[in-house]
Order: structure tokens, then sequence, then C-alpha cells
């Protein structure tokens, strides 16, 4: 099983400040990964599939990076909207996926 | 619009059965798979497994093989989850989400969730 690590669990930002999530896979996924953010009480939404891929109707504001072991979800400039749960997932693997264990943006 | 709209928050006793559905909409409900994924109370996620909407294809995560089981009514656009004997560990909300394995590869669509509570 492909174990999916994400830093750090907890980050304090300001609105619009520009933020970094992390995430590595303990192997290669090459960029069959994808990003999602949960609200409270909401079910997850998807950000990016493909690494770097935006999905419909996502603000340009978020953007994914890296391929194979390293990722990365950078949010250009934080809004009041975008505090929330931020989710890795693997899809490599067939039929094995995994998720990250999340990392929490709050309000510094 | 795609939609998932999954069934109602449900209680149940340690050892009783349970089935929690999955209605789709707005798309070929066969094209594409369901995933299933657990959300244990303020925890992450947790992939559960996949079933092909067009064959019951059904593949399991090694922590919930034998746990639980998948299933598919095609007639009514609508996937299962189903218990045989709950446990009180069971506790959690259980997602749908459509896999688009072609395009995106990832889980593009979700329901909203439905809360399965075990308690004595």
């Amino acid at each position: 099983e492909i174990v999916m690590t994400q830093s750090p669990a907890t980050l304090s930002v300001s609105p619009g400040e520009r933020v970094t999530l992390s995430c590595r896979a303990s192997q290669s996924v090459s960029s069959n990964l994808a990003w999602y953010q949960q609200k409270p009480g909401q079910a997850p939404r998807l950000l990016i599939s493909r690494a770097s891929t935006r999905a419909p109707d996502i603000s340009a504001r978020f953007s994914g990076s890296g391929s194979g072991t390293e990722f990365a979800l950078t949010i250009s400039s934080l809004q009041s909207e975008d505090f929330a749960v931020y989710f890795c997932q693997q899809y490599h693997e067939w039929p094995l996926w995994t998720f990250g264990q999340g990392t929490k943006v709050e309000i510094k | 619009d795609v939609q998932l709209v999954q069934s109602r928050a449900e209680v149940r006793k340690p050892g009783e059965s349970l089935k929690i559905s999955c209605k789709a909409s707005g798309y070929k409900f066969p094209s594409y798979w369901i995933a299933w994924v657990r959300q244990m109370p303020g925890k992450g996620l947790e992939w559960m497994g996949i079933i092909y909407a067009a064959d019951s294809d059904a593949r399991y995560s090694p922590s919930f093989q034998g746990q639980v089981t998948f299933s598919v009514d095609k007639s009514i656009s609508t996937a299962y989850l189903q218990w045989s004997s709950l446990r009180a560990s069971d506790t959690a909300i259980y997602y749908c989400a459509r896999q688009d394995i072609t395009t995106t590869g990832a889980f593009d669509y979700w329901g909203q969730g439905t809360l399965v509570t075990v308690s004595s």
C-alpha cells in the first residue's frame, strides 16, 4: 500500500497570504494524484487532478505541482472561503487508492 | 447536472444489518466506477473500495474486505453499501463518489454523505 504523508498537519495563515501544502508518497505515483478541499459539514470537493489540472470552476489561485513522490498544492492569495482541510489522494496503484491524513488551513 | 444523492442518516445497534444508498443522475451511470469513502468522527478520509456500475466488478481496500459489500442496481442508477453485522467502530460518515478513470482519474463528484451511528 502506498502511504501518503501530508505536511504540515495545521497551517495558521492570514488572509491574502500565499500558502503551500505538501504531500509525499512512499513510492512513485507518477502524476496520479488529486487534491480535495473539505469544509466543516460538507463533502470533499475535487480541486486538482493529474497533479496539476484544475477541476472545472476551481479558482486559478489554486495550483498543483509535482510528480513521482513529491507534490504541492499552492493557494496564491488565501481568501476567507479557503479555510478548510485539504487532502491529497493517489490513484496510481490499482485498485488501492489512498488518502493523506489532511492539512488544516486555519485563520491566524 | 451530475448529482449523487445519498440516503438519510441511520442509527443502529451493534450486530444489526444496514444498507445505504447513493442515487446517481445527470450522467451515464454504467460508464463510471463508484467509490465509497469513510470518515470517522473528526478524522480523515479512508478509501473503502470501488465498484464498476456496468458489471458490478467490486474491489475492496484490504482494511474493509469482508466487512462490507458493495452493489449496484443499474435500472435505477443506484449504488449500495451494506453491512451484515455492524460494530460501534462503524460509526462514521460514508461518502459515495464518482471516479472518472479515463479522464481525471479522480473522484470528481461526491454525495452529501450518510451518517451511520452504531450504539447500544
